[in-house]
């Protein structure tokens, strides 16, 4: 079974440029969340999807951040324009559903904006 | 709101020992999960092993142990028989079982845990 795919794995860009990410969660889970990480801590919530509704996007800077999942399965996390700040891991996971405790994370994608 | 502390930055163990990793968390919701991830230098988070906060025993998975104390509110990892693969940044997490932390996992600090041969 194909775990959760996220692409890029590594972006460098200068920062007031857009730059987007994307992550294919596990066939079959109708939850995906995305979490930043920053240096040295434990990844946050940004957004929470089940199926196409984002259900929980309380943590999400709506004024540079969006993210979409059209279709209710593969998920897309922008950033415009993006800040020297966001340089990050930028990590995505699926679960069944929200009542599975488990949730399966990708390998990340890293940013760096100069 | 939830909160999770772990105050050990770094731990370090020699090959073949145990080793205890600290965490200590806050909740206001009645029922929780608590969980542990390893992320190696790779950077994704392996799934450790999980408590229930309902759960009448230590949750085990192999080498891997969960020391749930719910009055004292820590639930530390026991690492039985380290191997050198075992060195990695491991977390301390926990979701609400209802309410507005449902479904959202909120992560400690992380503790670099090295195995020393």
């Amino acid at each position: 079974e194909a775990g959760v795919v996220q692409s890029p794995r590594y972006k460098i860009i200068e920062k007031k440029q857009p730059v987007a990410f994307w992550c294919n969660p596990i066939s079959g889970h109708n939850t995906l969340y995305w979490y930043l990480q920053n240096l040295g801590q434990g990844p946050e919530l940004l957004i929470r999807y089940e199926n196409e509704e984002a259900v929980d996007d309380s943590q999400l800077p709506k004024d540079r951040f969006s993210a979409e999942r059209l279709k209710g399965v593969d998920s897309t996390l922008k950033i415009q324009p993006a800040e020297l700040g966001d340089s990050a891991v930028y990590l995505c996971a699926s679960s069944f559903d929200s009542d599975s405790y488990e949730q399966y994370f990708g390998p990340g994608t890293r940013l760096t904006v100069t | 709101a939830q909160k999770i502390t772990q105050t050990q930055p770094g731990m370090f163990v020699q090959e073949k020992e145990a080793v205890t990793l600290d965490c200590t968390y806050d909740t206001s919701d009645p029922s929780y999960g608590l969980f542990w991830y390893k992320q190696p230098s790779s950077g994704e988070m392996i799934f450790l092993i999980y408590q229930g906060s309902y759960d009448q025993q230590n949750a085990t998975e192999g080498r891997y142990s969960l020391n749930f104390q719910k009055a004292r509110k820590s639930a530390n990892l026991v690492i039985s028989a380290s191997q050198l693969g075992d060195s990695a940044m491991y977390f301390c997490a926990m979701r609400g079982l209802g309410g507005t932390s449902y479904g959202k996992l909120t992560f400690g600090q992380g503790t670099i845990l090295t195995v020393h041969p």
